[in-house]
């Protein structure tokens, strides 16, 4: 059964580094998603991404953060400035159509120390 | 706004037994998605059930099962003859027509043996 994949699993970096978060959703998905958990709270939409451009995004996702597909496989999450309070799991989804299931990658789990 | 509520922070149940987890939401919009996810310790996120808004008939997936209440804005998850598995948080989400979806902030199930 296809999968979403996302890597590193976990992710250690200082305050202030850049770090890149990177997906392969299923490869049929037209649509993909970045979310993040923080230790202990719910899941957050952080942006929605279809035809190579953003197609919403939450007030979480300002300027320092970005999205891009630089290929026909990867969808990547980079956050250009770390702050301690990044410190989270991110979930990559994709579904196939609008308005419909998700599917969620196993997550990485990003310590801004 | 949508917004996703789970009144019930934590629950258990023994092993066998039947379990009803709570979810209510607000919306004005009239077609929308509702799921059930499942997160297990490894935080992966699992989708369990969904729900379209349009369909009357309540969703069932084996043994998970839900009360779809559309005019009260309801949607609780029915675990019958609970396993040890299932232990796990249960997020209740929403997807309407702005393609973001909601959670609510998770109820976390214990089955006991």
């Amino acid at each position: 059964e296809p999968e979403v994949t996302q890597t590193p699993s976990h992710q250690v970096t200082q305050m202030g580094q850049e770090v890149i978060l990177r997906c392969v959703p299923i490869s049929n998905h037209l649509y993909f998603y970045w979310y993040r958990q923080i230790l202990g709270q719910k899941v957050e939409f952080l942006v929605s991404f279809y035809n190579n451009e953003i197609s919403e995004k939450s007030e979480i996702f300002d300027d320092q953060f970005s999205v891009e597909r630089p290929d026909g496989s990867n969808f990547t999450l980079k956050i250009r400035s770390t702050k301690l309070e990044d410190s989270a799991m991110y979930f990559c989804a994709s579904s196939l159509i609008e308005l419909e299931t998700q599917y969620f990658g196993p997550g990485t789990r990003l310590l801004v120390l | 706004a949508q917004t996703v509520t789970q009144s019930q922070p934590e629950m258990s149940v023994q092993e066998a037994e039947t379990v009803t987890l709570s979810c209510t939401y607000d919306t004005s919009e009239n077609n929308y998605y509702l799921f059930w996810y499942k997160q297990p310790p490894s935080r992966q996120m699992i989708l369990v059930i969904r729900q379209e808004a349009y369909k009357q008939q309540n969703a069932t997936e084996n043994r998970f099962s839900v009360n779809f209440q559309k005019a009260a804005k309801s949607f609780s998850l029915k675990i019958s003859d609970s396993q040890l598995g299932d232990t796990a948080m249960y997020f209740c989400a929403f997807i309407g027509n702005n393609n973001d979806m909601r959670f609510g902030a998770g109820t976390r199930l214990t089955v006991k043996p």
